[in-house]
């Protein structure tokens, strides 16, 4: 059964920190993994989108890697900002199309 | 470019009422997937559909649920006899479909189900 693990499930950071949201996940034959964030009753924004043959990619102050041998991907955000303050959601996509998602790590920055 | 249309945003329902979603998908998606938020849980893969054909429905409870994507209009995920435990946030996404390539998600807003 494939799962997505995220740790922790809730952190909280002062302003301009850098930080590190953890995933896990059991299938090694990982397709794609992509990060999302949810704001408190909104919907979701896709943020980064790891292919299978990519170990990482960048976007602004947001870096996610891939490790498919180990089973994990990390997303760093430098500079952390109050308007970073979000659920961030790491979600597995298989080759089916289907998105198993973990349940997500919620992050508020300290002004 | 209007992204995913979902509606109503939210949805009061009582206890064996029936309640109906729906999602209109981005222009020139023609694959469209419902996914179900429960409180302090994660999004959870419901049912997958392409224009008037389920494709996976893997994920959707064996009673009271159903979901339709017709020829012309919305997709809707339909509800019927509501109970508390439907309670949720309802998400649906869409995406282009090319065989081989990866096809991308695009998710709307959310449809808020309270079951009273």
């Amino acid at each position: 059964k494939q799962e997505v693990t995220q740790i922790p499930a809730a952190l909280s950071v002062p302003e301009g920190e850098n930080l590190v949201l953890n995933c896990s996940f059991t299938d090694s034959a990982i397709y794609n993994l992509q990060w999302f964030r949810q704001d408190p009753g909104k919907g979701l924004t896709s943020l980064l989108l790891i292919q299978s043959s990519q170990r990482e990619q960048t976007s602004g102050r947001l870096n996610a890697s891939l490790d498919k041998s180990s089973g994990r991907s990390t997303l760093y955000i430098a500079a952390s900002q109050p308007g970073d303050s979000a659920t961030y959601l790491c979600a597995e996509l298989d080759r089916d199309d289907k998105i198993i998602f973990g349940k997500g790590t919620r992050l508020h920055i300290l002004p | 470019n209007a992204g995913v249309m979902q509606n109503p945003r939210h949805l009061v329902r009582r206890r064996g009422q029936e309640a109906r979603l729906r999602c209109s998908p981005m222009k020139g998606h023609s694959h469209v997937y419902w996914y179900r938020q429960l409180p302090e849980e994660g999004l959870k893969f419901m049912v997958y559909l392409q224009k008037e054909n389920i494709i996976d429905e893997s994920g959707m409870p064996k009673e009271r649920f159903s979901a339709e994507f017709p020829k012309e209009g919305p997709s809707i995920l339909r509800i019927q006899q509501v109970v508390r435990g439907d309670s949720a946030a309802y998400f649906c996404a869409s995406s282009r479909y090319e065989s081989g390539s990866y096809n991308e998600q695009f998710f709307g807003p959310g449809t808020r189900l309270t079951v009273l």
